[in-house]
């Protein structure tokens, strides 16, 4: 079946640890998102990637990271320096980017609880 | 920049009956791409139906339609024979040559049997 993993469905973390989620595709996408959702509002864009070994920021990038160092794997970390980490997040991947019109396929995301 | 409002938060429908969600959205862009999407109870996004700007056709996916008025910047989606699993929130998203996709707020759907 082809499709968007991530792990783990749901994550705690106590304050001042840094965290990270997993995000792989088999789809043989070339482009990665990642989005976080909070109540009441839309997906906000976090990171995106075009192609290995680069990705760029997206609107609320601060206190994340990522790394792409195999096309089908898009690992997010939340560090310590993310203040409100408590969301949903969810990955995305696209044949190419957004701005061409390809269609974002979503995985099932994390939910991730500071405690 | 570009801006998607969906204003209604909530919405509810009879089975059976038909629905429409509001999206409108801000472009100074003749070229771009519309989308619903669809995030039930599980949360996994979903793609409802996906318009390409420079078509003059609305797009259709079975029960889901949409009425694109580019002019008027208005993209709303039309559920015709509403059934129990559509309820879900749906959202709607522009995107252009900007390489992201924008999000709305989100409309939540009740279906009531």
């Amino acid at each position: 079946d082809g499709g968007i993993t991530q792990s783990p469905k749901y994550l705690f973390r106590k304050e001042g640890q840094n965290v990270t989620l997993s995000c792989e595709q088999n789809l043989n996408h070339d482009a990665m998102y990642w989005y976080r959702q909070d109540p009441g509002q839309g997906l906000r864009l976090i990171y995106y990637s075009q192609i290995v070994n680069d990705f760029q920021k997206g609107d609320i990038a601060e206190g994340y990271s990522v790394s792409r160092e195999k096309k089908e794997s898009f690992p997010l970390t939340v560090t310590s320096a993310q203040k409100n980490p408590t969301a949903f997040y969810l990955c995305a991947s696209s044949l190419g980017l957004a701005g061409v019109g390809d269609t974002q396929y979503f995985g099932p995301g994390t939910r991730l609880t500071v405690l | 920049a570009q801006t998607v409002t969906q204003s209604q938060p909530e919405m509810s429908v009879q089975e059976a009956e038909t629905v429409t969600l509001s999206c409108t959205y801000d472009t100074s862009e003749s070229d771009y791409y519309l989308f619903w999407y669809k995030q039930p109870p599980s949360r996994q996004m979903i793609l409802v139906i996906r318009q390409e700007a420079y078509k003059q056709q609305n797009a259709t996916e079975n029960r889901f339609s949409v009425n694109f008025q580019k002019a008027a910047k208005s993209f709303s989606l039309k559920i015709s024979d509403s059934q129990l699993g559509d309820a879900a929130m749906y959202f709607c998203a522009y995107t252009s040559y900007t390489d992201k996709l924008i999000f709305g707020t989100g409309t939540r759907l009740q279906v009531f049997p």
